[in-house]
């Protein structure tokens, strides 16, 4: 069936290093996939998103990249912060159809 | 926007008690999504539907849990009997006709 694997499974990085989590997928026929960020105690929240249209995306620090042939998407976070520190989840998906998730990421920085 | 609410927030209960974990999805949103999270399993979707019908159960653990979505503003996930190993935290979510899905603050389940 379908998943994603997602890496690494934790990260260290000092303030103002760049972190990136990466994650592959299996069903070809997905073209959304979004990348969520979980605080301790609360729901995921999404922090960015691509389409299978685009190559890359970016948010002021954040940004997306995909690679549909590879069927990889990387999330890269620049100048991070520690309020950066959380659980990173991946997703793949498509329209009217439930996402999956990766297993998530522990991003932890420190100061 | 109050945004997909939960109730209870927090759940202790015995084995064998029926659980009744309900969530309000965010007006104007048509698909509604429940997902469990444990440490060894991760986000697992366990039904969702669209337009207040189910379209995939595929991911409800075995006959004790149903979900019901009576109307479009409320959704309700049962367990009977509750077990220990039902212990997580379960979301809600729900998205429009994009594929952006918005959880709610989660259910944390204990089964004692």
């Amino acid at each position: 069936g379908e998943n994603v694997e997602q890496h690494p499974s934790t990260l260290s990085v000092q303030e103002g290093d760049s972190a990136v989590i990466k994650c592959t997928y299996s069903d070809s026929a997905s073209n959304y996939f979004p990348w969520y960020k979980q605080e301790l105690g609360k729901g995921p929240q999404l922090i960015i998103d691509i389409r299978s249209n685009v190559g890359e995306k970016k948010d002021q620090r954040i940004a997306v990249t995909l690679n549909k042939t590879a069927k990889h998407f990387s999330l890269h976070i620049t100048e991070t912060q520690p309020e950066d520190s959380a659980v990173y989840f991946c997703a793949e998906g498509q329209a009217g159809t439930a996402l999956i998730f990766g297993k998530g990421t522990t991003l932890s920085v420190s100061s | 926007d109050a945004g997909v609410i939960q109730s209870p927030r927090h759940e202790v209960t015995e084995m064998g008690q029926e659980v009744t974990l309900r969530c309000k999805p965010i007006s104007g949103h048509n698909s509604l999504f429940w997902y469990r999270q444990t440490m060894m399993r991760g986000l697992e979707l366990l039904i969702y539907f669209n337009n207040n019908v189910p379209i995939d159960d595929s991911g409800m653990p075995e006959d004790r849990f149903s979900a019901k979505m009576p109307n479009a503003s409320f959704s309700t996930l049962k367990i009977q009997p509750s077990e220990p190993r039902d212990s997580a935290v379960y979301f809600c979510a729900s998205s429009s006709s994009t594929e952006t899905q918005y959880f709610g603050p989660g259910t944390r389940l204990l089964v004692l």
